[in-house]
């Protein structure tokens, strides 16, 4: 089964204009980490935001925040005042349990996101 | 600062040709290491990873292979390349401890079998 699921291929955005990508994880693990990370074309993955299972805040860093809602496991990236440079793919990934050492994420399959001036 | 390199950048090998990735981490110590694939405009798919030297574990039964030599090298080989091996190939490495630590990406490797 999915444990990460990005339902959205493709999304267009305006510059300036917010913009929300969607993410949708599953875990019976009490204690995971979810993160985002941001791919322009030339491959480097950049990590933008992390929010921890038990946080009581949405993650917040600077354009960047995270729309964290348990019940419903989802955990969205919303990006604030679109920029040109903010074209890239973009991925949700969870790292499950603090007491597997192995410590690995488990990546969605990505959104490519194309602002629009 | 921790840094990590990964070479090549660009790959291209024919087919039953072998392949050997470097990836090398500077500025810290006993990292867990990872090896990911990336198929064209796919998302990354976790091959190997290493809590220790010489300690390796699949996640996907392939044509591939790891080791682990030393405390901060991480290479990815295979005796006998597929066109299906094919793909854009990242190392990556975490902290073993408990907090946000995300994880580290090499520049990436983009491996074209012919």
């Amino acid at each position: 089964a999915q444990k990460i699921t990005q339902t959205q291929p493709g999304m267009f955005v305006q510059e300036k204009e917010a913009v929300t990508l969607d993410c949708t994880y599953d875990t019976s693990d009490p204690s995971y980490g979810l993160f985002w990370y941001k791919q322009p074309s030339s491959g480097e993955m950049i990590f933008l935001i992390y929010q921890g299972s038990y946080d009581q805040q949405n993650a917040t860093e600077g354009r960047y925040s995270l729309n964290f809602q348990k019940a419903r496991k989802s955990a969205n990236l919303v990006i604030s005042a679109s920029q040109l440079g903010d074209s890239a793919m973009y991925f949700c990934a969870m790292r499950e349990s603090w007491m597997d050492s192995s410590y690995k994420l488990i990546f969605g399959s990505g959104t490519r996101l194309l602002v629009r001036p | 600062s921790q840094t990590i390199h990964q070479w090549p950048a660009t790959l291209v090998q024919p087919v039953g040709s072998p392949l050997s990735l470097e990836c090398t981490v500077e500025g810290t110590s006993n990292p867990n290491l990872y090896w990911y694939r990336q198929a064209a405009g796919r998302g990354l798919q976790l091959l190997f990873y290493s809590v220790g030297i010489g300690q390796i574990s699949s996640e996907v039964p392939q044509n591939l292979s790891a080791s682990r030599p030393q405390d901060r090298q991480f290479i990815l080989s295979s005796k006998k390349l597929l066109l299906s091996d094919s793909g854009f190939y990242l190392c990556a490495w975490q902290y073993l401890e408990v907090g946000t630590t995300e994880a580290f990406f090499g520049q990436g490797t983009r491996l074209t079998v012919v």
